[in-house]
């Protein structure tokens, strides 16, 4: 039974490209979070997803950045036009359900993003 | 808007001692609290989870101890290990999870 994957692990990007993150989430897991944590700095939500819904784009800087969670297909944060201010470890955690007892979010080993 | 707050950015203490690691939060419709490991370079990993109707859960060296009437959580660790140097985050769910900042422990030998 897989964990959560992401890909890619690394990625290089220089200002003004898009960058794409991947989020395969943990089998029977139908909800997906994403956290981005800076430098230094703790895991900061930005958004949760369920098949085809975003339900709490709270977190998420309103411009340049999206995210998505097809029906079929992983989970997608992408980055538009990218700034240095964007180079973090991007972390994509899964669950079966929300706020119910005994479930916990399997986390991705992350991706490293990089702005050059 | 920090709802889960870990006010303590890291704390160092000697092996076979014990390590508090506290948590504070401000939303009192939060009902489920657990606490991540993170490895530098990894992902966070699940350790300890409480629901809000307990005040204590234990699982072997790991033990939480929930508040709810001061909204604070605690996750002691004992007898300390130097394996247990890591970063630890606490979490809140509610209709989403929420992350403290993160604890560094380090454990001495």
């Amino acid at each position: 039974n897989a964990g959560v994957m992401q890909n890619p692990r690394h990625l290089v990007r220089r200002r003004g490209q898009e960058a794409r993150l991947r989020c395969s989430p943990m089998k029977g897991h139908s909800h997906v979070y994403w956290y981005r944590q800076l430098p230094e700095e703790g895991l900061k939500f930005m958004v949760y997803l369920q098949k085809e819904n975003i339900i709490d784009e709270s977190g998420m800087p309103k411009e340049r950045f999206s995210a998505e969670f097809p029906k079929e297909g992983p989970s997608i944060l992408r980055i538009q036009q990218v700034v240095r201010g964007d180079s973090a470890a991007y972390f994509c955690a899964s669950s079966p359900g929300r706020g119910r007892v005994n479930t916990e979010a399997f986390f991705g080993q992350g991706t490293r993003l990089t702005v050059v | 808007d920090q709802q889960v707050k870990q006010n303590s950015p890291s704390l160092s203490v000697q092996e076979g001692r014990i390590s508090i690691l506290n948590c504070d939060y401000t939303n009192s419709m939060f009902d489920y609290f657990l606490w991540y490991k993170k490895y530098p370079a990894e992902g966070p990993t699940f350790l300890i989870s409480i629901s809000s109707i307990k005040d204590k859960n234990e699982d072997g060296r790991f033990t939480v101890f929930l508040n709810k009437s001061a909204k604070h959580l605690s996750l002691h660790i004992v007898p300390s290990q130097p394996g247990d140097s890591a970063v630890y985050f606490c979490a809140a769910i509610d209709n989403d999870m929420r992350f403290g900042a993160g604890t560094r422990l380090t454990v001495k030998p």
